[in-house]
C-alpha cells in the first residue's frame, strides 16, 4: 500500500534560518505529492503540490521538488519567519483504484523563535 | 474564493450517543471525503464518496459510521454509537475529480466523547 514518511520533529529554528523537512513516499502508481500546513487550532491548508516527476511546487517561499529516483519530496525554505510556526504534513494522492484518497505522513511541528 | 465549510466546529457528546457531522463541499466538486485526526497524530482517511455511493473506505470506517449526501449541497458523517476513542478532529474534503487532483479541506469539527 501507499505510505509517507516524514522526518521526526519537532523542529525548532531561529528566524531567518534555513528549513528542510524530509519526506519520502511509497506508492504503487504515479502519485501527486502535496505539502499541507496546519496552524494552531485550524484546519489543513494546501501549501504546495507537484503532480509529476521533476516538478517543483512553490508557495510563500517554500519549495519542494518531486524526485522519483529517490521517492522524495523534501520541503525547503531559505529564511523562515515566526509566522511559519505550524505543523507540516507531507501527503500523496495516487490515482490507482483509490478514488483519490490522500495518505498523510505523521506531521512535523515547526517552531520558529525570534 | 470557494471553500469547504463544516458544522459544528466543536461537538461534545456522551458515549453511546449518535452524532452527525455536517459538511458543505465546494459546489462544483464531485468527490467527497472524510478524514480523522486524533489529537497529536496523523491525518487518517475514513471514506471517499462519489455518485451517491462510497468509493472506498478504510478499516476505521466500520459499521458504526455512515455517510450521506441528503441534498445537493450537504455531505454528512454519522457515528451511530460514539465511543471514547472516536474523540478526534474530523475533516471533510472535496475535489473536482478523483485521482491525483487537489483536495480542498474544511476547517474540521472537533468531536469530544465523554
Amino acid at each position: 500500500g501507499n505510505s509517507v514518511t516524514q522526518m521526526e520533529g519537532p523542529v525548532t529554528l531561529s528566524e531567518e534560518a534555513f528549513l528542510t523537512i524530509n519526506c519520502t513516499y511509497t506508492a504503487t502508481g504515479y502519485p501527486s505529492l502535496f505539502w499541507y500546513v496546519q496552524y494552531p487550532g485550524e484546519g489543513l491548508q494546501l501549501l504546495l503540490k507537484a503532480t509529476k516527476a521533476d516538478d517543483k511546487g512553490s508557495n510563500k517561499g517554500f519549495e519542494a521538488t518531486y524526485r522519483k529516483e529517490t521517492t522524495s519530496f523534501h520541503l525547503e525554505k531559505g529564511s523562515v519567519q515566526v509566522s511559519d510556526s505550524a505543523v507540516y504534513f507531507c501527503a500523496l494522492s495516487d490515482q490507482g483504484t483509490n478514488a483519490g484518497k490522500s495518505t498523510f505522513g505523521d506531521g512535523t511541528t515547526l517552531t520558529v523563535k525570534p | 474564493e470557494p471553500e469547504v465549510t463544516q458544522t459544528p466546529s466543536h461537538q461534545v457528546t456522551q458515549m453511546g450517543q449518535e452524532v452527525i457531522l455536517r459538511c458543505v463541499p465546494i459546489s462544483n466538486h464531485l468527490y467527497f471525503y472524510w478524514y480523522r485526526q486524533i489529537l497529536g497524530q496523523k491525518v487518517e482517511f475514513l471514506v471517499s464518496f462519489y455518485n451517491n455511493e462510497i468509493s472506498e473506505k478504510s478499516e476505521i470506517f466500520d459499521d458504526q459510521f455512515s455517510v450521506e449526501r441528503p441534498d445537493g449541497s450537504n455531505f454528512t458523517l454519522k457515528i451511530r454509537s460514539t465511543k471514547l476513542e472516536d474523540s478526534a478532529m474530523y475533516f471533510c474534503a472535496s475535489s473536482v475529480s478523483g485521482g491525483v487532483n487537489e483536495q480542498f479541506f474544511g476547517p474540521g469539527t472537533r468531536l469530544t466523547v465523554l
